[in-house]
């Protein structure tokens, strides 16, 4: 079964500044996706990035990226220039690329990220 | 293009009470999921239908059942609940038809049970 680990369980970066979010997985498959949700205080699950496991190039959108290491399966988040609206809790979360009926996402415990003005 | 809603956004309920949380897409979606947060757990699934008439089981089905109304909503019924149910529920969808999927989320309903 797959899993999802985010061993950082609070985090905080001072706006304008860079940090980087943690996730490790563990899988069997090849291919599959690899997500980044954001979770605000209003508690609505905003899609902040993806990740195709077949690309080698990095995702990114805007001031956020990814650093996506297949052989360590590692999925880390990196957010630039960080914004005061940028304090929520992330997920990292998983999907298998054939997901059949489920489609479901494995989801890590989360990283509250605090940004200080 | 209201996307996910749910309702209602809170609710306070007694052990052995039952209710329905209703859930509602306009995107066209195939399929709909019901995932449940619980502190420093994720979220995790309770039940999905995969399709309108299809519904299974997802990771912690134990004291919820669900229904496909049709194609726009999923609800979650308690039939009698109990404290280990206070959790925050979300109801999401997806198109359904692989590689492009992402899954959309509702605004999430906040249950306690006392």
């Amino acid at each position: 079964a797959q899993t999802v680990t985010q061993s950082q369980p609070e985090m905080s970066v001072q706006e304008a500044e860079t940090v980087t979010l943690s996730c490790t997985y563990d899988t069997s498959e090849s291919d599959y996706y690899l997500f980044w949700y954001k979770q605000p205080p209003s508690r609505q699950m905003i899609l902040v990035i993806r990740q195709e496991a077949y690309k080698q190039q990095n995702a990114t959108e805007n001031r956020f990226s990814v650093n996506f290491q297949k052989a360590a399966k590692s999925f880390s988040l990196k957010i630039s220039d960080s914004q005061l609206g940028d304090a929520a809790m992330y997920f990292c979360a998983y999907r298998r690329f054939y997901g059949g009926a489920t489609n479901k996402l494995i989801f890590g415990t989360g990283t509250l990220l605090a940004v200080q003005p | 293009n209201a996307g996910v809603t749910q309702t209602p956004k809170f609710q306070v309920l007694k052990t052995g009470q039952s209710m329905t949380l209703q859930c509602a897409q306009d995107m066209n979606h195939n399929s709909m999921y019901w995932y449940r947060q619980d502190p420093g757990m994720g979220l995790r699934l309770i039940y999905y239908s995969a399709s309108e008439g299809t519904t299974d089981k997802g990771e912690v089905p134990n004291g919820y059942n669900v229904s496909r109304l049709n194609k726009r909503e999923f609800s979650l019924r308690l039939e009698s609940a109990a404290p280990s149910q206070t959790s925050v529920y979300f109801c999401a969808s997806t198109l359904g038809q692989g590689e492009a999927d992402t899954q959309y989320f509702g605004p999430g309903t906040r249950l306690t049970v006392l």
